[in-house]
């Protein structure tokens, strides 16, 4: 059984706020991932990280930023939330052959 | 251009009866294969790793199998059950870089009926 964890499980906030949505995997982990998905849709990648100190932009172009300070927590920020970021938000962490272990996801509604 | 094509989008069976998921990949070069089952409102979970010299896999009553020479993968699930209701998400690895870079299908929505 994985043990990654999201939260919060749902937001509903308003245009403008600063978010952070969190994640913490207890496996030791060190790759991790944050994915979009809209339904019906495939995953996008936003943001992953290597290890502690290390992040990259995925191939979603994305005005979320992230930090890996320590190795089980990888937190993504959004400064200014606006409606098109109204989406699910799954992250991951994988050790090898990239099986990769999801969250629940936060499910994102910005008014 | 690489992509990873699922169908059907949507299935709907009866509980006890089989059925097959098609995955299509143009995703070269080639590393693996991954099946993922993703509830409602949840992550998806591994089922299945395929590589490139793997036929046929099982996992209980999900069995994948992979023909890399057409570069076709099907997930057969028999006897299906009503928790077996999910999103099941084909992703395909390249050997691209040190890491794999992952290509996802939009996945299929298979419902089962009691």
């Amino acid at each position: 059984e994985a043990d990654i964890y999201q939260t919060p499980r749902y937001l509903v906030i308003g245009t403008g706020k600063k978010i952070t949505l969190e994640c913490s995997q207890t496996m030791g982990h060190d790759k991790m991932y944050w994915y979009q998905q809209d339904p019906g849709m495939e995953l996008h990648l936003i943001h992953y990280s290597y290890g502690v100190n290390s992040t990259e932009k995925g191939d979603l172009s994305s005005e979320s930023t992230v930090s890996r300070i320590r190795t089980e927590h990888f937190p993504l920020t959004l400064e200014s939330a606006r409606p098109s970021h109204t989406s699910q938000y799954l992250c991951a962490s994988s050790e090898y052959q990239e099986k990769l272990f999801f969250g629940s996801g936060t499910q994102l509604s910005v008014l | 251009k690489n992509q990873v094509e699922q169908s059907p989008q949507s299935l709907i069976i009866l509980e006890g009866k089989n059925c097959t998921l098609q995955c299509n990949y143009t995703v070269s070069p080639f590393s693996n294969l991954r099946w993922y089952k993703q509830d409602t409102g949840r992550g998806p979970v591994s089922l299945t790793i395929m590589t490139f010299s793997e036929n046929t896999k099982s996992n209980g009553r999900y069995t994948a199998t992979l023909d890399a020479d057409t570069k076709q993968s099907s997930l057969h699930i028999t006897a299906s059950q009503l928790s077996d209701s999910a999103s099941y998400i084909c992703v395909v690895s390249d050997r691209g870089s040190t890491l794999g870079r992952l290509y996802f299908g939009r996945g299929t929505q298979l419902t089962v009926w009691p």
